[in-house]
């Protein structure tokens, strides 16, 4: 266990509303990411973290924004969400002492813009 | 064409079969590189990580070939539990924004 928990875990929302999710680690990790998974393109990187307050860009960043206050919490936020940001959106750390550059994902958080 | 290269499959398999998925990277400066199971609807998991001299976790077996760039997973005596999709994963550095996820290999044993 890595001690990434997401919320929420499934949401279902209408395009043009604002949605954020959360992803809270436990375990001092210095990066986070969130990434997104839909059939036929595999897990895209969306945005991560390097530290507080330090953020950049991943490959499909257009639509969200995040935010890293503190180390344990990275929020994504979907500004005016689309039926194309429909997809399984996952959480994942890396950069600990004990475990290095390796990548530990959230359970995922199902959303769906209707 | 793509940083990380894998063949989706389908495999499908009979248990107890023996089963190798290639992964080829096109960056030369790749430092690190992973295998991570996913199965259906869930997030992928650690599998191993894959080291230059190659290594052997119970019945399964990762190998590294800088000179032609790819990593292999090789499972031997396939279990029904084996079925997932396996994600190769290449890494330019300690921040994961430098890594690469392939799209994976599905692999279905059947009894």
């Amino acid at each position: 266990d890595a001690g990434i928990t997401q919320s929420p875990r499934h949401k279902v929302t209408e395009t043009g509303t604002p949605v954020t999710l959360r992803c809270h680690q436990t375990e001092n990790h210095r990066y986070m990411y969130w990434y997104r998974q839909d059939p036929g393109h595999g897990l895209r990187l969306i945005h991560y973290s390097y530290g507080v307050k330090d953020t950049d860009k991943g490959e499909v960043s257009d639509g969200y924004s995040v935010s890293r206050s503190k180390t344990e919490d990275f929020l994504l936020t979907l500004e005016s969400a689309t039926s194309s940001q429909t997809s399984v959106y996952f959480c994942a750390i890396s950069g600990s002492a004990v475990s290095g550059n390796t990548i530990y994902f959230g359970e995922g958080s199902w959303l769906t813009v209707v | 064409r793509k940083e990380v290269e894998q063949d989706p499959g389908p495999f499908n398999v009979p248990e107890g079969a023996t089963v190798a998925f290639n992964c080829t990277y096109s960056n030369s400066a790749s430092q690190s590189f992973f295998w991570y199971r996913q199965d259906c609807r869930k997030e992928p998991k650690l599998l191993m990580s894959v080291y230059s001299s190659g290594n052997e976790d119970g019945r399964f077996t990762a190998q590294l070939n800088r000179a032609s760039q790819y990593i292999s997973l090789l499972i031997r005596d396939s279990k029904l539990s084996d079925s997932a999709t396996y994600l190769c994963v290449v890494a330019r550095g300690a921040n994961a924004g430098k890594s690469t996820f392939g799209d994976g290999t599905t692999l279905t044993v059947k009894p």
